[in-house]
């Protein structure tokens, strides 16, 4: 069937150090992708998103990459800081509206 | 006002109780969801309303009812609910289904 998943569970990386992290999907149908971060005891909050006509989308120090050749997408963030820690989960639109989590990454940065 | 807010913060119930859960924004989106999740696991799609209308129900038990009085409100009324459904409830609002979601803090509910 139908998935979401990331490649990683876990991402440690050190202060200042880019980080990079990576979801699988397998919807080709699918047009709109999100990154969310979820701090602990606090809803997903919107990083950054990318429809499917684009293949990259550029923020304040994070960028997404789309390829949808390999049904592939991934968040990279610049010079990690500690308030980066977090858990990190890709969304994207499935059939109907229907928006579908990965299962998330927890990104932690050491000092 | 760029938030979702989400009353209570904190709801134990025990098993015959009903209780309603609140979320509120006032971005003047006009979609609104509500999602499920357990610890450590990724927020789950429970329903969708689009200008106060029912849009998406993903096989929710009829134990939750949702309820859209207004394009700012939501609700969700909770009834003979069963230790498993005790999770983070969270509400999200969008400019319309096509647009990034907002979400709020969440309800933590305790089913005894």
């Amino acid at each position: 069937g139908e998935s979401v998943g990331l490649h990683l569970p876990t991402l440690s990386v050190q202060e200042g150090d880019n980080s990079i992290i990576n979801c699988a999907y397998s919807n080709s149908a699918s047009d709109y992708f999100i990154w969310y971060k979820q701090e602990s005891g606090k809803g997903p909050q919107f990083i950054i998103d990318i429809r499917s006509n684009m293949d990259k989308r550029q923020g304040q120090r994070v960028t997404v990459l789309l390829n949808k050749t390999v049904k592939h997408l991934s968040l990279q963030i610049a010079a990690t800081q500690p308030g980066d820690s977090a858990v990190y989960f890709c969304a994207l639109r499935w059939d109907n509206n229907d928006m579908r989590f990965g299962a998330g990454t927890r990104l932690t940065v050491k000092p | 006002d760029t938030e979702v807010t989400q009353t209570p913060k904190h709801l134990v119930m025990g098993m015959t109780n009903k209780k309603s859960l609140k979320c509120e924004q006032h971005m003047g989106h006009r979609a609104m969801y509500w999602y499920k999740q357990k610890a450590k696991k990724p927020p789950e799609l429970m329903f969708v309303y689009s200008y106060e209308k029912l849009s998406i129900n993903e096989s929710v038990p009829s134990r939750f009812s949702p309820e859209c009085p207004n394009s700012s409100l939501l609700n969700l009324h909770l009834h003979a609910l069963q230790p498993e459904d005790s999770a983070l409830y969270l509400c999200a609002s969008s400019h319309s289904l096509s647009y990034e979601q907002y979400f709020g803090p969440g309800t933590r509910l305790t089913v005894t």
